[in-house]
């Protein structure tokens, strides 16, 4: 079985401050993992993902994320917030390639002026 | 380019109906899903065709039929729509691991 726990509900920052989204997850064998941003009223939006290599992987809009194994979690990271960046961002796991994500519960993030 | 797209984007039915969400993509991908996305914003896999063969179906009620007529389309239909029902519900393809999601259809049962 694999699942995705995504601690805070709620995550608030000021523009210019750093932001961190936690992600811890369960999974057999090695993780493939992700992040996604969903905005009001839209679909999911792929941010980035691990599977293998340098345990830092940066993606989309100045965002990276860290794999540790050791803690079993995959935060997301953005050294500088943007009021833009509110949204809902999802954490997923999957015990291989093309199979089915398993998501966390979400993160709402909202970045204030 | 849409690169997964859904139809129809809003859909609202009386208890009881049939309807149909249809999902095509461009992208080649082998792979196929749908989710659905509940009041609280939970993500959860009903079905997943690889090349036009079911392969993941979760405790989805059997209300719930998926059908995939080519590798680039992949259709839900659902039977006698109860309230519960009422989520958004996502396609998504995936070839090299990373799914692609389309829009998202709101239904909205009555």
């Amino acid at each position: 079985a694999q699942s995705v726990a995504q601690p805070e509900d709620q995550v608030n920052v000021a523009e210019g401050n750093p932001l961190t989204v936690k992600c811890t997850y369960s999974v057999s064998g090695n993780p493939y993992l992700f992040w996604y941003v969903q905005y009001p009223n839209r679909g999911l939006q792929f941010l980035l993902k691990y599977i293998t290599g340098d345990n830092l992987v940066k993606g989309s809009y100045g965002f990276e994320a860290e794999f540790n194994k050791s803690q079993t979690s995959f935060h997301l990271k953005k050294p500088s917030a943007l009021v833009s960046d509110s949204a809902l961002y999802f954490c997923a796991v999957s015990p291989g390639n093309d199979y089915k994500l398993s998501f966390g519960a979400g993160t709402t993030v909202t970045v204030r002026a | 380019d849409t690169a997964v797209s859904q139809t129809p984007k809003y859909l609202v039915t009386q208890m009881g109906n049939d309807k149909s969400i249809k999902c095509e993509q461009n992208l080649g991908h082998d792979t196929m899903y749908w989710y659905k996305q509940d009041s609280k914003k939970f993500l959860k896999i009903m079905f997943s065709y690889n090349n036009k063969e079911l392969i993941i179906n979760e405790t989805v009620p059997n209300r719930f039929s998926p059908k995939s007529p080519d590798k680039a389309h992949l259709n839900l239909h659902i039977n006698s729509l109860e309230l519960g029902d009422s989520a958004v519900y996502f396609c998504a393809s995936s070839q090299t691991g990373t799914h692609r999601f389309g829009p998202g259809t709101r239904l909205t049962v009555l």
